[in-house]
Formats: structure tokens, sequence, C-alpha cells
């Protein structure tokens, strides 16, 4: 099983759908963090947590919110989605500043 | 304004051969540095970091060299391999958080 599981892979959705993503993992980490990937664009963080108490904005956290359930749970909503959101989302968790970071498969949603 | 640069948006090697992909930043405050090897339809996996207290790190056929004074990083794979083809992310990350900026990436090729 993977480390990093993140569910669904695929999604189609019509714009003004909610829409959530939900990541879990099996590394016992305290950090999770949410990126979005733009076609030929690096990764860029939408939100991050340290612990479930702990949820910080990253730097494109509009239209976006989060929620951690539990240490090994992440998940991300989009709460009206509009088709500029259409993009590849990868969770990621890593056990402290600056080590490695785990990520999961990523989920491809296209927002019509 | 992108404080992770990748401006080689794709680079062809012959199998055997070195393979260098480069990096610049330009925040200063960056103490760790890492590398991510992405496969179509996965996930970034990590490959190598290096610390800014470094210049150089070392793992088998991968060598990260750390230029501070320059803002510049770069790796090196010695022999090129046709499974090293994939696209090469260069992250960095600093204080307490340990969030990771991205790249854009390079999009490497090496020909058998």
């Amino acid at each position: 099983d993977a480390d990093v599981t993140q569910t669904p892979r695929n999604r189609i959705t019509k714009t003004g759908k909610r829409i959530m993503l939900e990541c879990s993992q099996t590394k016992g980490h305290d950090r999770m963090y949410w990126y979005r990937q733009d076609p030929g664009l690096g990764l860029r963080l939408i939100y991050y947590s340290f612990d479930v108490k702990d949820i910080n904005k990253g730097e494109i956290s509009d239209g976006y919110s989060v929620s951690r359930q539990a240490q090994a749970k992440f998940s991300l909503s989009l709460e009206s989605a509009i088709p500029n959101q259409t993009a590849l989302y990868f969770c990621a968790t890593s056990d402290s500043a600056g080590a490695e970071a785990f990520f999961g498969q990523g989920t491809r949603l296209t927002v019509v | 304004d992108q404080q992770v640069k990748q401006n080689s948006p794709s680079l062809s090697v012959q199998e055997g051969r070195i393979s260098i992909l480069n990096c610049d930043y330009t925040n200063s405050m960056f103490d760790y540095f890492l590398w991510y090897k992405k496969y179509p339809a996965e996930g970034p996996t990590f490959l190598i970091s290096i610390s800014s207290i470094k210049d150089k790190n070392e793992d088998g056929r991968f060598t990260v060299f750390l230029n501070k004074s320059a803002k510049h990083l770069s790796l090196h794979i010695v022999p090129s391999q046709p499974g090293d083809s994939a696209v090469y992310f260069c992250a960095a990350s600093w204080g307490r958080a340990g969030k990771s900026t991205f790249g854009d990436g390079t999009t490497l090729t090496v020909k058998p």
C-alpha cells in the first residue's frame, strides 16, 4: 500500500459545485501539505498543517479550505469550483523542517 | 516573484554521459535544498538534498552542488541512464515551517 493515498485519482466536476479531495498517510508524520501543479509549472503550496490544531495558508489558498481530521488525514475542499482550479493536486507529508516530503500520486481535477 | 528558478525547461543527453540540471534561488534564508524526480501519472519522489552549511552531497550516481554566494545549485547525474528520464524539480525550504518552494521543473530525456 502507498504511504500517502489520495482519493479520487481523477474527477470532473461542474462550475459552482463543492468538491472534496482526500488524503491519508501511514508515515506517522505530523506535517501535511496540499500542493497544486499547473502544466509546465512547479508545485505551489495551498495549505499546510503541522498537527491537527495547526493549519496554515500557503501561497494560493484563496478558493480553498482544508480540514485536518486526524494526524493521518488531511482533506482539501473547493467550496465553489471554478474552471481555473483545473489542475493536478498533490498531498504530501514530512516529519520535520527541511526533511524530504512524501507525495501522493495526485488527483487530476477538471472543472467544466 | 519566483524565488526558485529552473531556467532550462528541458535537457537531452546521451546514455552514459553526464546530466547537469541547474537551479537558482533568490531567498538567502533558504537552509535546505531538495531535488525531486517525477514520472508521468505519479507524485514527485525525493532524490537528494543538501543543507546550506554544505557545498556538496553525493548519493550514488547523484551529486548536488551548492554555491551560496551565487545562490545556485546543480544536480549531476553520472552516468545517465534511460530510466532517469523524468521531470526534475528543485525545491528550497527554510525555518520552522519547512514548507518547500518549487521551481518549474526540467524535463530530462536520456537517449539510449
